[in-house]
């Protein structure tokens, strides 16, 4: 089993305030994927990542795939209340996902 | 925009009853897959199509679980008799087959069904 470890699994900050998770494995992965999930949604993908070292920005969140590509990154700047959500790593070997134990994020405003 | 197509998207039934999920990938995509997930959890595989044919159901319960795509296109996922346990939002996914050099497919995730089992 190719297991995705998240940390932090909770995550409760102030807005405004930065964070930063993290998808970790001893696996190495062709690629890996973020997604974020509302309650009662599926998961809406954020960004993948392919290249070893590659960081990727979409607005405020930045993403970084590790050298080794066993492990992520996903840092977000000034969290809003929007932010707010749970968010997953997802790594891809071939045509096959393995998802990451998932990390609760809430942004009070 | 091309999404994945769920139904229902809540159903409460009781134990022991049959509920089935219907599933309508992104067109041209191959792969289907079919995930349970606890709330606040990752998904979990439960089946993997690879058009018609079953890639992986490893994790599958089959001796209450089924799941069918006939002609390649559109899933069901069945349970047969739902056990308390089994509530959960079940997603389905679908992806393109991976593209070569450039890693694995991107999975798109349709709405989900919530299933509450009395």
């Amino acid at each position: 089993t190719q297991l995705l470890e998240q940390s932090p699994q909770f995550l409760s900050i102030q807005e405004g305030e930065n964070l930063t998770v993290y998808c970790n494995s001893s696996s190495v992965f062709s690629s890996l994927q973020w997604y974020r999930q509302e309650p009662g949604e599926g998961p809406v993908l954020l960004v993948t990542v392919v290249t070893g070292g590659e960081v990727k920005k979409l607005k405020r969140l930045t993403f970084q795939f590790g050298d080794a590509r066993k492990d992520s990154s996903l840092h977000i700047t000034a969290a809003q209340p929007g932010d707010t959500g749970l968010y997953l790593c997802a790594g891809a070997d071939g045509n096959q996902f393995y998802f990451g134990t998932g990390t609760s994020l809430t942004v009070i405003p | 925009e091309a999404e994945v197509a769920q139904s229902p998207r809540y159903k409460i039934t009781e134990k022991s009853q049959a509920v089935a999920f219907w599933c309508d990938p992104i067109s041209g995509h191959a792969t289907l897959y079919w995930y349970r997930q606890i709330l606040g959890q990752g998904p979990e595989l439960l089946v993997q199509f690879q058009d018609e044919s079953v890639v992986d159901d490893s994790q599958l319960p089959k001796d209450r679980f089924s799941a069918e795509r006939l002609k390649g296109v559109d899933s069901t996922l069945k349970i047969q008799p739902a056990e308390l346990g089994d509530s959960a939002m079940y997603l389905c996914a679908s992806s393109l087959a991976p593209r070569q050099g450039l890693g694995g497919g991107e999975q798109f995730f349709g709405p989900g069904t919530r299933l509450t089992v009395l």
